[in-house]
């Protein structure tokens, strides 16, 4: 069956220290891959998809940056955080026209 | 381009009352049409999706929704709230560009509150 793994829960950090976060997907190959943050008080915001290794596509210019560097991992990566960046973060796969979402991070930049 | 109204930010029932979430869509292609739930610092949940054949697509928890061209809209439903049914909820569309993505484009979402 598939799954999907996104670590870790929560995270503090801050101002000014790196981020990485990571999302493995198991059970499916070649998936489409996304980052979404949630700040409070807004919805859904679609940050990266991936179609394919290597291939990142940006939807917003930000602080954030993403890679795929296996065709199952999708890492979400900052040099330097700023306090926007705090929110939830959630990872998805797609699959027959919808998503499945990892159970995601809440950040806290401080 | 694809956009997703939820109209009603928040919503409160009592229990064991009908659950009604609005959701208006526009799209350019033959739509794609989901509702997510999402539980407090959780994931989302994927609850119905319509993608073709029957308009009235029913889902996990009792919910249902039906899709309604004319109207553009794909409003959801469940006849009798539980205090379980608390949560927010999110309408979504697809862009069925497989090459781009897939991209699905959320609503604001609304807040449901089951009052006993």
């Amino acid at each position: 069956s598939q799954t999907i793994h996104q670590w870790p829960a929560t995270l503090v950090q801050p101002v000014g220290s790196p981020l990485s976060l990571e999302c493995t997907v198991e059970g499916t190959s070649n998936p489409n891959l996304y980052w979404y943050r949630q700040a409070a008080g807004r919805g859904l915001q679609l940050l990266f998809y991936s179609v394919g290794i290597g291939q990142i596509s940006s939807e917003v210019p930000q602080n954030l940056s993403a890679s795929r560097p296996q065709d199952r991992q999708f890492i979400l990566s900052s040099k330097k955080l700023l306090l926007s960046d705090s929110g939830f973060y959630l990872c998805a796969y797609g699959q027959g026209g919808g998503y499945t979402f990892g159970s995601g991070t809440r950040l806290t930049v401080v | 381009a694809q956009s997703v109204t939820q109209l009603g930010s928040h919503v409160s029932v009592s229990e064991g009352a009908l659950v009604l979430l609005r959701c208006n869509y526009s799209s350019s292609v033959p739509p794609y049409l989901f509702w997510y739930v999402q539980y407090p610092n959780q994931g989302l949940q994927l609850l119905l999706k319509y993608t073709t054949g029957a308009t009235l697509v029913k889902g996990i928890n009792g919910f249902e929704a039906e899709f309604k061209k004319s109207e553009t809209s794909f409003h959801l439903t469940k006849p009798s709230a539980h205090m379980s049914d608390a949560a927010e909820y999110f309408c979504a569309v697809s862009d069925r560009i497989k090459a781009a993505g897939n991209k699905l484009t959320f609503g604001g979402g609304t807040r449901v509150l089951v009052k006993p």
